[in-house]
């Protein structure tokens, strides 16, 4: 049984620029959400998939939007990226409500 | 929405000393999980615990969910202990939103 895994490890993007992000979930789990660390906080609730639909959605605009696909991996797509976005993005996936399951997480540097 | 806050935000240890690290939460929870985070970002499954106690070796945890707090407790610590210690939790039963607090920084020292 594979965990959960997330690439890339490490991104550099210019400002203006796209991103996505992958998520492979735990075998068995139906359930990826995303979260965004900023240094010195703690990971902010970005929004979460449940069977391909979006099912919550936090405090982030629009330009951030995601995927779930028939194997339960995820895509965490950012668009017209700011300088503000860098950060470490995190994944979990879990069955819905039950223990969530993080990957190593994707550390985005915007320039 | 629901308030997440831990206690105390920094804590420098010698090695060998225990340790309890606090969560408190501002309305009534359906999970808690606590985690480490290590060095790299990833953060480590320590306990899922909505209610009770459980114990993991020198690690165990209790949450009082009536009284909305959360205990971690980490005894004999070593340096492999050092890291920032969160504590998060779920509100509602059809969601996995997790909601952290703050953290807790470990310094455990030689």
């Amino acid at each position: 049984e594979t965990g959960v895994t997330q690439s890339p490890t490490h991104l550099i993007k210019t400002r203006g620029q796209q991103v996505t992000l992958r998520c492979s979930s735990q075998s068995g789990h139906n359930t990826v959400s995303w979260y965004q660390q900023a240094l010195g906080q703690g990971p902010q609730f970005i929004f979460q998939y449940y069977r391909e639909e979006e099912n919550g959605r936090g405090n982030f605009p629009p330009r951030f939007s995601g995927l779930q696909f028939p194997n339960y991996s995820s895509e965490l797509n950012v668009n017209a990226l700011e300088l503000d976005d860098s950060a470490l993005y995190l994944c979990a996936s879990s069955p819905l409500g039950r223990e969530a399951f993080f990957g190593q997480g994707t550390r985005l540097t915007v320039v | 929405g629901i308030q997440v806050e831990q206690s105390p935000p920094d804590l420098i240890l010698q090695e060998g000393a225990n340790s309890t690290l606090r969560c408190n939460f501002s309305d009534s929870v359906n999970n808690l999980q606590w985690f480490h985070q290590n060095p790299w970002g990833q953060l480590i499954n320590l306990f899922y615990i909505p209610s009770g106690t459980k114990q993991n070796g020198r690690l165990s945890a209790t949450t009082v969910a009536t009284e909305r707090y959360s205990l971690l407790y980490i005894s004999s610590s070593q340096t492999t202990d050092s890291g920032v210690y969160f504590c998060a939790v779920v509100r509602g039963s059809n969601t996995g939103k997790l909601i952290f607090g703050q953290g807790t920084t470990l310094q455990v020292k030689p």
